[in-house]
Formats: C-alpha cells, sequence, structure tokens
C-alpha cells in the first residue's frame, strides 16, 4: 500500500465551485505539505503544516486554504475554483526526527481541471 | 527571484552514457540539497541528496556534487539507461535559515535516454 494517497486524482470541475482534494499518509510523519505543478514552473509551496495544531502558508496561498484533522490526514480546498487553478497537486510529507529531516515524500498527485 | 535554478529544461543522452543534470542556487544559507525524479502520472520520488558539509554523495548509478564556492550541484548518472528517463527536479532547503526547512525546488530537467 502506498505511504502518501491522494483523492481525487482526477477532477473536473467549473469556476466558482468548491473543491477538495485529500491527502492522507501512513508514515507517521509530523510535517505535511501541498504543492502544485504547472509546466514550466516546478513545484511550488500553497500550504504547509508541522503539526495539527500549526498552519503556515507557502508561496501561493491565495485561493486556497487547508485543514490538518489529523496526525495524518491534511486537505486542500479551493473555495471558489477559477481556471488558473488547473494544475497537478502534490500532497508530501516529511519527519521531524531523524538525520534527514528535509527529505520529503510525495503522493501520486491530484489532477485538476477548472472550466 | 528563482533561488533554484535548471537551465536546461530538457536533455537527451544514449544508453550507456553519462547523464549530468545541472542545478544553480543563489541562497548561501542553503545547506541541504535534494534530487528527485518523477515519472508522468506519478508523484516525484526522492533519489539522492547532499549536505552542505560534503561535496559527494553516491548511490548506486547516482552521484551527486556539490560546489559551495560556485553555488552549483551536479547530478550524475552513469551508466544511463531508458528507464531514467524522467523529469529530474533539484531542491534545497535551508535548515537555520528561516525557511524551516521548506524545499524550494528548480523548475526540473526532463531527461530521455535513448536505446
Amino acid at each position: 500500500d502506498a505511504d502518501v494517497t491522494q483523492t481525487p486524482r482526477n477532477r473536473i470541475t467549473k469556476t466558482g465551485k468548491r473543491i477538495m482534494l485529500e491527502c492522507s499518509q501512513t508514515k507517521g510523519h509530523d510535517r505535511m505539505y501541498w504543492y502544485r505543478q504547472d509546466p514550466g514552473l516546478g513545484l511550488r509551496l500553497i500550504y504547509y503544516s508541522f503539526d495539527v495544531k500549526d498552519i503556515n502558508k507557502g508561496e501561493i496561498s491565495d485561493g486556497y486554504s487547508v485543514s490538518r484533522q489529523a496526525q495524518a490526514k491534511f486537505s486542500l480546498s479551493l473555495e471558489s475554483a477559477i481556471p488558473n487553478q488547473t494544475a497537478l497537486y502534490f500532497c508530501a510529507t516529511s519527519d521531524l526526527t531523524g538525520s534527514h529531516t528535509d527529505t520529503q515524500y510525495f503522493g501520486p498527485g491530484t489532477r485538476l481541471t477548472v472550466l | 527571484d528563482q533561488q533554484v535554478k535548471q537551465n536546461s529544461p530538457s536533455l537527451s543522452v544514449q544508453e550507456g552514457r553519462i547523464s549530468i543534470l545541472n542545478c544553480d542556487y543563489t541562497n548561501s544559507m542553503f545547506d541541504y540539497f535534494l534530487w528527485y525524479k518523477k515519472y508522468p502520472a506519478e508523484g516525484p520520488t526522492f533519489l539522492i541528496s547532499i549536505s552542505s558539509i560534503k561535496d559527494k554523495n553516491e548511490d548506486g548509478r547516482f552521484t551527486v556534487f556539490l560546489n559551495k564556492s560556485a553555488k552549483h550541484l551536479s547530478l550524475h548518472i552513469v551508466p544511463s539507461q531508458p528507464g531514467d528517463s524522467a523529469v529530474y527536479f533539484c531542491a534545497a532547503s535551508a535548515r537555520y535559515g528561516g525557511s524551516q526547512g521548506n524545499l524550494i525546488f528548480g523548475k526540473g530537467t526532463k531527461l530521455s535516454v535513448k536505446p
């Protein structure tokens, strides 16, 4: 079984709709992240959470919100989707302890299309 | 301002030869560097990393070199195999520089290894 799972894997929606992307992990990691990938732009950080009570904005948080429901679950919401939020979205986790605390482990991604 | 740069969007190499992927960074506070590999329809997977206290790290066919004075790192793949064809992302973090260990990614280099 995958350590980091994302649902849905693909989603097509219309402008103005509210969308939630979900991420679950079985790695037992404290830190969780949401990124988006656009062609030619690499991975950009939307939000991150270092534990259940800690939520931080990333580079491109406008138009997004998150919820850390438990150590293992981190969801990303688009309150009112717009076409330029069409992208690949990735969830990632990392461990607070150990020698490689910055190594992140990614889920398989969600392809979101906003029409 | 792009802190991590991968100036070659694509690279084509013959099977069995060496692949060299390059990455430059601007933030002197970065102290940990990683390479990720990404296949289509999958999330990025961690490949190899290097701490700023080292200048070389090897793992099988993969070697990462770090030149701190030039703020440059490179990933060498020897010998290259068709299965290495993927997008490679360089990432960096500054554990003690205020970014809390968050990763900054380059835009990626698409490697094609031809049989």
